[in-house]
């Protein structure tokens, strides 16, 4: 059974430029979730998909959006790069839509934007 | 708005002692509490998770607990190992129209020393 899988792992982008980051959901895991990790900070919320649909989000602008795929895996695009959108981006999956359902972490892709 | 705090911020022990990590949370409507461990460069694994009638939940030597009326909970470490040196997450999610909407905290980091 593999784990979640994001790439790439690093990536630098020039602020303006756009960004899709790749994630694959552990087999079997419906739910998808995005994290963005400031260094030094806890994760915050981006969105959450659960079979295909988006139905949760943080307190990130329309620039950041996402898609998930049938086969469960997702993309997260980002507009438009600032500077402060450099950060570590977490996919994670989880089996089911649940309150009991844990989250399974891909180890992220780290975003440089100069 | 919904917060998470975590103390102490950083924690170096030595190996073998006991040690108590603290969260507190202002998080509404209150849906559950999860603890994770984060290794540098890796994405979080998840400890515990625990729902409001939930006051205790142990994970081998990992020992959550919860008081939902002063909204605080603890991750008590018994027997500490060379291993458990990483960042521990405390996790608080709200439900708001049907989404599990979750707050991280900044995370406490914990040091252990032979």
């Amino acid at each position: 059974e593999t784990g979640v899988t994001q790439s790439p792992t690093h990536l630098i982008k020039t602020r303006g430029q756009q960004v899709t980051l790749r994630c694959s959901s552990q087999s079997g895991h419906n739910t998808v979730s995005w994290y963005q990790q400031a260094l030094g900070q806890g994760p915050q919320f981006i969105f959450q998909y659960y079979r295909e649909e988006e139905n949760g989000r943080g307190n990130f602008p329309p620039r950041f959006s996402g898609l998930q795929f049938p086969n469960y895996s997702s993309e997260l695009n980002v507009n438009a790069l600032e500077l402060d959108d450099s950060a570590l981006y977490l996919c994670a999956s989880s089996l089911e839509y649940g309150v009991r359902s844990p989250l399974h972490f891909g180890n992220g892709t780290r975003l440089t934007v100069t | 708005k919904n917060q998470v705090e975590q103390s102490p911020q950083s924690l170096i022990i030595l190996e073998g002692k006991n040690c108590t990590l603290q969260c507190n949370y202002t998080v509404s409507p209150f849906s559950n509490l999860r603890w994770y461990k984060q290794d540098t460069g890796r994405g979080p694994v998840s400890l515990t998770i625990m729902t409001f009638s939930e006051n205790t939940k142990s994970n081998g030597r990992y020992t959550a607990t919860l008081d939902a009326d002063t909204k605080q909970s603890s991750l008590h470490i018994t027997a500490s190992q060379l291993s458990d040196s990483a960042s521990y997450i405390c996790v608080v999610s709200a439900i708001t129209g049907g989404s599990y909407i979750p707050t991280f905290g900044r995370g406490t980091s914990l040091i252990v020393h032979p």
